[in-house]
């Protein structure tokens, strides 16, 4: 079935450095791509809508500037976390969407960020 | 996308049935149920989908009433493994690839050895 890939799965940084995730389609092109943010204990909050070829879009909230986002190919979305403060520790997830008809959404293994 | 509400927690005996309800009063004619999971630390897994007939794949078996209000997500045989975190969503399935999942509180499934 459809996979999406994730890395790196565990990371830790120092405030006031930048950090890169990647999030893959494995077999199949996603034009969209979804991430989220999950802290303990909460559910899943979604941060911003990655667009092959056109800006990302954020929820209200979530700032551009420091969490960028580049959907570079059909299988490709990056975020990263810039100038990372302690507060930005969490747990991020990529989701893409299945497409060709299919319904359901397929999601990363998830990023564990924590800044120290 | 229809209001859910599931029970925050439950617990379930090794071996036996799983019953995981969930309430959307709510829920529109075009609206399908979806149902995934969160396995602690890792990303949600898609478990099935339905609109109205009930379902069943190698995961799980969906039933969904007559006038849609609610639905059960059943495991027939639970594992530790299937201890999770499970979510009940429901929104038409051509918004898919418009516009994310909305994710609920969920029901915490603990799996009792």
């Amino acid at each position: 079935g459809a996979v999406v890939s994730q890395h790196p799965s565990r990371v830790i940084c120092k405030s006031g450095t930048s950090v890169k995730i990647e999030c893959r389609s494995l077999d199949f092109q996603a034009t969209t791509m979804f991430w989220y943010r999950q802290f303990p204990k909460q559910s899943l909050m979604l941060m911003a809508t990655s667009n092959e070829g056109s800006k990302a879009t954020y929820e209200q909230g979530v700032e551009k500037d420091k969490f960028l986002i580049n959907h570079a190919s059909l299988t490709l979305s990056t975020l990263t976390v810039t100038s990372a403060h302690p507060e930005d520790s969490s747990f991020y997830i990529c989701s893409a969407p299945r497409g060709g008809g299919g319904t359901e959404a397929f999601f990363g293994q998830g990023t564990r960020l924590t800044v120290v | 996308d229809a209001k859910t509400t599931q029970p925050t927690s439950m617990d379930c005996a090794e071996g036996r049935a799983a019953n995981l309800p969930c309430n959307h009063s709510t829920i529109s004619g075009n609206e399908y149920v979806y149902w995934y999971r969160q396995i602690h630390s890792q990303g949600p897994q898609y478990i099935i989908h339905g609109l109205k007939n009930n379902e069943t794949n190698e995961m799980a078996s969906l039933i969904i009433t007559e006038d849609r209000k609610s639905s059960t997500l059943i495991l027939p045989h639970a594992t530790l493994r299937d201890t999770a975190v499970y979510y009940c969503i429901v929104r038409p399935p051509l918004d898919t690839g418009r516009r994310a999942l909305t994710f609920g509180s969920g029901t915490r499934l603990q799996v009792q050895p």
